[in-house]
């Protein structure tokens, strides 16, 4: 399984963007970019993904490198609700089962 | 709504006594899920079943069974729990497809005493 990296946590304000890095340098012509998101003391719930091209939803943006090497989790103004652990995961090719990382916990300050 | 329902939420059972964890879903999906969390750590992937084709993941352990009886229900069977096997328990659905999303269930904490 194609593997990423995602820094351990990162802090933000309220009302500010956040840019969630991750690195995929592994990731195969037919892998999507998977993000997903883990509120505390609930399931992981689907924030966006891509494959080549980047895309915008209504909870968040997802930009994602020409050599698609690495893509950016772009949450345009942060809330205190928007506090998780954000997993980027590349979809395996050939199965249909997501393999979570570690992920990134973000913290958002008021 | 449709979604991902899992019962109980919280789930006690003791050292080596069977114990089944329920998973349905309205949704319809073909593809359903269960994962296993344990605490400050990422979901891990125990097994799917892909309509009635059951895939286990390589180093999902023995004691770790599951049932698709309908598209609507999937159980999961643990046959002698461990203290090691204290974790949130996850369901998950989703429709066939590379780029298709996975739609979660609350999850059920299982504790072992």
């Amino acid at each position: 399984d194609a593997k990423t990296t995602q820094p351990n946590s990162m802090e933000s304000n309220e009302e500010e963007p956040v840019h969630l890095p991750c690195n995929h340098s592994t990731i195969s012509g037919t892998d999507y970019i998977h993000w997903y998101r883990q509120l505390p003391s609930q399931g992981p719930e689907y924030v966006i993904h891509g494959l080549t091209s980047n895309v915008n939803n209504r909870m968040a943006s997802l930009a994602i490198a020409e050599d698609r090497k690495s893509s950016t989790l772009i949450l345009h103004r942060a809330t205190l609700r928007d506090a998780a652990v954000y997993y980027c995961i590349l979809r395996d090719s050939g199965a249909q089962k997501l393999v979570f990382g570690q992920g990134t916990r973000l913290t958002i300050n008021p | 709504d449709a979604m991902v329902i899992q019962n109980p939420r919280y789930q006690v059972t003791q050292f080596g006594k069977p114990v089944t964890l329920s998973c349905s879903q309205t949704l319809n999906h073909n593809v359903m899920y269960w994962y296993q969390q344990k605490s400050s750590q990422a979901p891990k992937l125990l097994f799917h079943y892909y309509d009635k084709d059951f895939n286990n993941e390589a180093d999902t352990p023995d004691n770790f069974q599951s049932r698709r009886p309908n598209t609507s229900f999937c159980f999961l069977d643990i046959r002698s729990p461990g203290l090691g096997d204290a974790a949130m328990y996850l369901c998950a659905t989703s429709r066939v497809g590379r780029g298709e999303t996975q739609y979660f269930g609350p999850g059920t904490r299982l504790l072992v005493l």
